[in-house]
């Protein structure tokens, strides 16, 4: 079965730091998710591609963290520089069209000291 | 108001029951909704879909749908320890994008 692929899957790094999150979506998955969340709660859409395109980065701290899906395909999310509140599990998710749920990868879980 | 709500649990039944999970949302205008089910530390994993009123089947699976009361169930029947987890009501909005509730923790007893 199609996987979404996301590395690395554990990752701990220091406050002030950088930080970088890839994704490689299902093949032919043309919308791109990054989602957040925190323990206890939901995730959170970060943003979303559409191809190479940002289609919605509307909660996106955009003066820390950056993402980018520069061919269309595969994807970076990157945090810079990092704080103790980003401390949470980052997931990337892909979907075929509007019809369909979204398949999630198995994420990366972000600590923060 | 939160746009989709859960209560978060947890939700203790005993095996072989039936668990019944809730969800209200709040945008009138959404048309698809989801049940994913995540374990501790693992990512969500899609377990229903439905979008019409009314319900849809799958295994022991049941999805509810009622547009009018903006309300989406997930019935569990014949409740086993492996489906304790969290279960994450979401709701397809703007731009296409799910929007989750905080979840529902399930817990089933032997």
């Amino acid at each position: 079965e199609a996987e979404v692929a996301q590395s690395p899957r554990y990752k701990i790094t220091e406050k002030s730091q950088a930080v970088a999150f890839w994704c490689d979506p299902i093949s032919g998955h043309a919308t791109l998710y990054w989602y957040r969340q925190i323990l206890g709660q939901g995730p959170e859409l970060l943003v979303q591609f559409q191809d190479e395109s940002v289609v919605d980065d509307s909660q996106l701290p955009k003066d820390r963290f950056s993402a980018e899906r520069l061919k269309g395909v595969d994807s970076t999310l990157k945090i810079q520089p990092a704080e103790l509140g980003d401390s949470a599990m980052y997931l990337c998710a892909s979907s075929l069209s509007q019809d369909y749920g979204y398949t999630f990868g198995s994420g990366t879980r972000l600590t923060v000291v | 108001q939160k746009e989709v709500e859960q209560n978060s649990g947890p939700l203790s039944v005993p095996e072989g029951a039936i668990a019944s999970l809730n969800c209200t949302y709040s945008d009138r205008g959404s048309q698809s909704f989801f049940w994913y089910r995540q374990y501790s530390g693992k990512s969500p994993e899609l377990i229903m879909s439905i979008y019409s009123n009314g319900d849809k089947e799958d295994g022991r699976f049941t999805a509810q749908l009622n547009k009018a009361s903006q309300y989406v169930s997930l019935l569990i029947r014949d409740s086993q320890p492996s489906d304790s987890a969290t279960y994450l009501c979401a709701v397809k909005g703007g731009y296409n994008k799910l929007i989750f509730g905080a979840g529902t923790r399930l817990a089933v007893h032997p």
